[in-house]
């Protein structure tokens, strides 16, 4: 385990809708990292979060979009669902912003899209 | 473009064997080069992460050597245990600026009693 929290651990949604996943970071961990992976793209990195502020924007679609809350939760928005936006979402933390922290991967949302 | 290539792409091997498995990148600037071990349906853990300087570190039967100039790691797994049996990815991070790490496709392997 560890210590990274995601809910829900399932999600089935139709085209076109909106969803909200749920990050809790490890305790202590300042940081927040949202990734994506489906079979055809592997994972990808789509933004960071440091105390509240984006830090760092990877390939994230203008459709989807993320906060970090003073509690240091984290949720990523994905609006105007497509079918292949179905993949697996992870979320993992680390205790500062630096490149070189060590990431703690939360056990993912995975999202099927129908 | 930042690239990172694996190989092979899938691996069996038989308990107790060693394997290497390969990593190629074209990343520029370089930071840090990291080895993560995903179990299917699982979130990634980290076996390893190495900076420019560091050429070699271990994590138990896991050794991973980097060659920042011509831009290889690998990842060396020895007396091999069936819950190797995994997905190992590569991912390299680039220097200066934001964290947008570039991530391989993985190389799955298979380890068989």
């Amino acid at each position: 385990d560890s210590g990274v929290t995601q809910t829900p651990k399932h999600l089935i949604t139709a085209t076109g809708q909106r969803v909200t996943l749920r990050c809790s970071p490890r305790s202590g961990d300042l940081s927040v990292y949202w990734y994506q992976q489906s079979l055809d793209q592997g994972l990808q990195f789509l933004i960071q979060y440091y105390n509240g502020e984006e830090r760092a924007k990877g390939n994230i679609l203008e459709r989807f979009s993320a906060q970090q809350f003073p509690d240091l939760h984290s949720e990523l928005n994905l609006s105007s669902l497509e079918l292949g936006d179905s993949a697996l979402y992870f979320c993992a933390s680390s205790v500062d912003a630096g490149a070189a922290y060590e990431q703690y991967f939360g056990p993912g949302t995975r999202l099927t899209v129908t | 473009k930042n690239q990172v290539e694996q190989s092979p792409q899938s691996l069996i091997i038989l308990e107790g064997k060693n394997c290497t498995l390969q990593c190629n990148y074209t990343v520029s600037p370089f930071s840090n080069l990291r080895w993560y071990k995903q179990d299917t349906g699982r979130g990634p853990v980290s076996l390893t992460i190495m900076t420019f300087s560091e050429n070699t570190k271990s994590n138990g039967r896991y050794t991973a050597t980097l060659d920042a100039d011509t831009k290889q790691s690998s990842l060396h797994i020895t007396a091999s245990q069936l819950s190797d049996s995994a997905s190992y990815i590569c991912v390299v991070s680039p220097s200066g600026g934001s964290y947008i790490p570039t991530f391989g496709r993985g190389t799955s392997l298979i380890v068989h009693p």
